[in-house]
């Protein structure tokens, strides 16, 4: 089945230490983004990326790199940068030629720093 | 880009519509109106999209006046399943601009 899969569900991680969030679409679709959520809060952007070899930085991309090596694929790296990581992630993908809001979310993963 | 705004929680009876309003005052010319839906733990789900006047699909509908500077989501004959979080999103089109930024979301608690 078509869809955006995220990976690891959960993941915990002692302060100080790198993770790398993954996310995966098959959807052909062209711009992902990467938001992250705090308990009770909406969803802050982090990266998005609408071609190959380019992303730009959201509201709050300080402590977070992403990459575009491939089409389908988003990865998001949690540096030690990032002060307070501990939070949920959402990957989300739309293709560009559809002029209208439907962004497609993955399930998310849930990040617990130590 | 165009802010949202919509209140941050309601509380409705089984059976009863609901209406969540959100304002955008500075939407574009180009910009979508899009509204999501998101249980705990979860993606959000992407209910319904419009530009002007009225939508309808099989779970919702979307009212935007002339103006266009707010929309309503209307949820009919809402159920226990219905309690989640609902976001407004102004989807810009114009072309190179790809920034989605959502807003705080409506927190709806349905009560039997």
């Amino acid at each position: 089945d078509g869809g955006i899969t995220q990976s690891p569900k959960y993941l915990f991680r002692k302060e100080g230490q790198n993770v790398t969030l993954s996310c995966e679409q098959n959807l052909n679709h062209d711009a992902m983004y990467w938001y992250r959520q705090d308990p009770g809060q909406g969803l802050r952007l982090i990266y998005y990326s609408q071609i190959v070899n380019d992303f730009q930085k959201g509201d709050i991309a300080e402590g977070y790199s992403v990459s575009r090596e491939k089409k389908e694929s988003f990865p998001l790296t949690v540096t030690s940068a990032q002060k307070n990581p501990t939070a949920f992630y959402l990957c989300a993908s739309r293709p560009i030629g559809q002029n209208t809001g439907e962004l497609f979310f993955g399930e998310g993963s849930r990040l617990t720093v130590l | 880009l165009a802010k949202t705004t919509q209140p941050i929680s309601m509380d409705s009876y089984e059976g009863q519509e609901v209406n969540i309003t959100c304002s955008h005052n500075n939407i574009a010319t180009n910009d979508y109106i899009t509204w999501y839906q998101q249980f705990p733990s979860q993606g959000p789900r992407f209910i319904i999209q419009g530009y002007k006047t009225k939508v309808t699909n099989e779970v919702a509908s979307l009212f935007i006046p002339a103006d266009r500077k707010s929309s309503t989501l209307s949820l009919p004959r809402v159920s226990l399943s219905d309690t989640a979080v609902y976001y407004c999103l102004v989807a810009p089109t114009t072309s190179g601009t790809y920034k989605y930024i959502f807003g705080t979301g409506t927190r709806l608690k349905v009560l039997a």
